[in-house]
């Protein structure tokens, strides 16, 4: 069983569409996390949600809206997208609720790329 | 804030040779330390983690780390690593109060050869 799972793994689309990157955290965990690596392999965190409410809202375009229906679940979605979106973006998962020395476990990444 | 500088973008090693991986980290209160590995085209996966307790941590795949709070540091090392450590590996730190988002270093390309 696949801890975090997200779909599509692999996603091509155009300038201007409108996509939606989903993630499952079967782990039972209390938070979740989106983060984007860019083609330099650099890793940033984007959103991070606690028991569905938003806790982290780095600077990131309003292009990009998090939605997380429930503790299992946080959807990125994304508006008109661009060239620059283009890039690995991955979920994660941990148990926050007492200690943040908890692991942070990511799924395999979702690659998009804009044309 | 927090960061965290990995000075060596890629490490190339022959096979069976030691390596070792440096990261330093700077942050005006306390964090724990982490170490991903992520193979080619593949999610992040955790190697070890220092929270607390002895200075040197052992991780998976028989990686160990040592923490040195003096020189704000957390190197990783194998004393003999093989072709399937080919991967890039990222150091982290994270905040053990308020804002608990994980803070990676750039990463660093380690790539074993025969």
């Amino acid at each position: 069983d696949t801890a975090v799972s997200q779909t599509p793994k692999y996603l091509v689309t155009q300038m201007g569409n409108d996509k939606s990157i989903k993630c499952e955290q079967n782990l039972g965990h209390d938070t979740m996390y989106w983060y984007k690596q860019d083609s330099k392999k650099f890793l940033k965190i984007m959103f991070s949600y606690n028991n569905k409410e938003l806790i982290i809202n780095e600077t990131v375009p309003n292009r990009f809206s998090p939605k997380s229906p429930d503790k299992a679940h946080l959807n990125l979605h994304i508006n008109s997208l661009e060239l620059g979106d283009s890039a690995v973006y991955f979920c994660a998962s941990s148990q926050d609720k007492h200690h943040s020395g908890n692991t942070i476990y990511f799924g395999e990444g979702s690659w998009l790329t804009v044309v | 804030a927090q960061s965290v500088t990995q000075l060596d973008s890629q490490v190339p090693v022959f096979e069976e040779a030691p390596v070792e991986l440096r990261c330093n980290y700077s942050s005006s209160v306390s964090v724990y330390l982490f170490w991903y590995v992520q193979y080619p085209n593949q999610g992040l996966q955790l190697l070890l983690k220092y929270l607390s307790g002895s200075t040197l941590v052992k991780g998976i795949n028989g990686f160990e780390a040592e923490f040195n709070k003096s020189q704000t540091s957390f190197h990783l090392r194998k004393p003999s690593v093989h072709i399937s450590d080919t991967a890039e590996y990222f150091c982290a730190v994270r905040k053990d109060t308020g804002r608990r988002a994980l803070t990676f270093g750039s990463g660093t390309r380690l790539q074993v050869q025969p």
